[in-house]
C-alpha cells in the first residue's frame, strides 16, 4: 500500500517557467511533510519542508502547499533553472503520541524533473 | 566534515553471500537509517537506530541485520543475500530524531546474482 504517491514518473518545462510537481498521501496521521531533491550517483539531498498546521511554505524560488482535506502537497519552482533538473521525492512522516518523531520517512516514486534551457 | 559516508559504492554478490555495507557519520547525530531505492518505489526504510545500542525495523527489514555500537557507525548486514535485494541502498542522518534535515550518504549500489 503506497501511503505517498507522486502519479507523474516525469516533468518537463522550459528554463523561467514554472515547476509543479505533485504529491498526494492516504494516511492522515502524517503530519510533516518534506520534498528531497536527487543527483544521479548521489544521495538525496534536503529542499522544503512543511508542517500540517501550515498551508505554506516558502524559501526562495521553492513554495510547498499543502492541501490537507485533499491530501494533497505541491511543490512550485519559479524561475524553474536547468540547475533543477533531478529525480524530487515527496516524504511524510508522523509525530507519534509521545511528541516525539523518530525520523521514520515515508517516500513516495518520485519525479524526474528536466529543464530545458 | 565528511558528512555521511558510505562504502562501497559498488559491489556485486551471488545469492548466499554475506556482505555488509559500511555507513560512518561524524557530525555526532544521534539518529541513523538504511533506506533502499527501488525503480517505481521510491525510498523505503529498513531498518533505523535512535542512539548507539538502540535499533529498530523499518518498513522492509527482512533479510537485513543492523548494530549500533558507537554514535559514527552503522553497517547493514546482509547474511544470505538474494537477488530480490538487488538495489541502491542509502544511510541517512540526523542530530535528532525529529529533526527534518537527514543527511543522506552517497549510495552502495548493489547487485545480488
Amino acid at each position: 500500500d503506497q501511503q505517498v504517491k507522486q502519479n507523474s514518473p516525469s516533468l518537463s518545462v522550459q528554463e523561467g517557467r514554472i515547476s509543479i510537481l505533485n504529491c498526494d498521501y492516504t494516511n492522515s496521521m502524517f503530519d510533516y511533510f518534506l520534498w528531497y531533491k536527487k543527483y544521479p550517483a548521489e544521495g538525496p539531498t534536503f529542499l522544503i519542508s512543511i508542517s500540517s498546521i501550515k498551508d505554506k511554505n516558502e524559501d526562495g524560488r521553492f513554495t510547498v502547499f499543502l492541501n490537507k482535506s485533499a491530501k494533497h502537497l505541491s511543490l512550485h519552482i519559479v524561475p524553474s533553472q536547468p540547475g533543477d533538473s533531478a529525480v524530487y521525492f515527496c516524504a511524510a512522516r508522523r509525530t507519534n503520541a509521545g511528541g516525539t518523531s523518530y525520523g521514520k520517512l515515508t517516500f513516495g516514486q518520485g519525479t524526474i524533473l528536466t529543464v530545458h534551457p | 566534515n565528511a558528512g555521511v559516508t558510505q562504502t562501497p559504492k559498488f559491489q556485486v554478490l551471488k545469492t548466499g553471500q554475506s556482505m555488509t555495507l559500511q555507513c560512518a557519520q561524524d557530525m555526532n547525530h544521534e539518529y541513523m537509517s538504511w533506506y533502499r531505492q527501488d525503480p517505481g518505489m521510491g525510498l523505503r526504510l529498513i531498518h533505523y537506530s535512535v542512539g548507539a545500542g538502540i535499533t529498530d525495523q523499518g518498513e522492509v527489514p527482512n533479510g537485513y541485520n543492523v548494530s549500533r555500537s558507537t554514535t559514527e557507525d552503522f553497517p547493514l548486514r546482509l547474511l544470505s543475500a538474494a537477488p530480490s535485494q538487488t538495489s541502491v541502498y542509502f544511510c541517512a542522518s540526523s542530530y535528532r530524531p525529529s529533526t527534518d534535515t537527514q543527511y543522506f550518504g552517497p549510495g552502495t549500489r548493489l547487485t545480488v546474482l
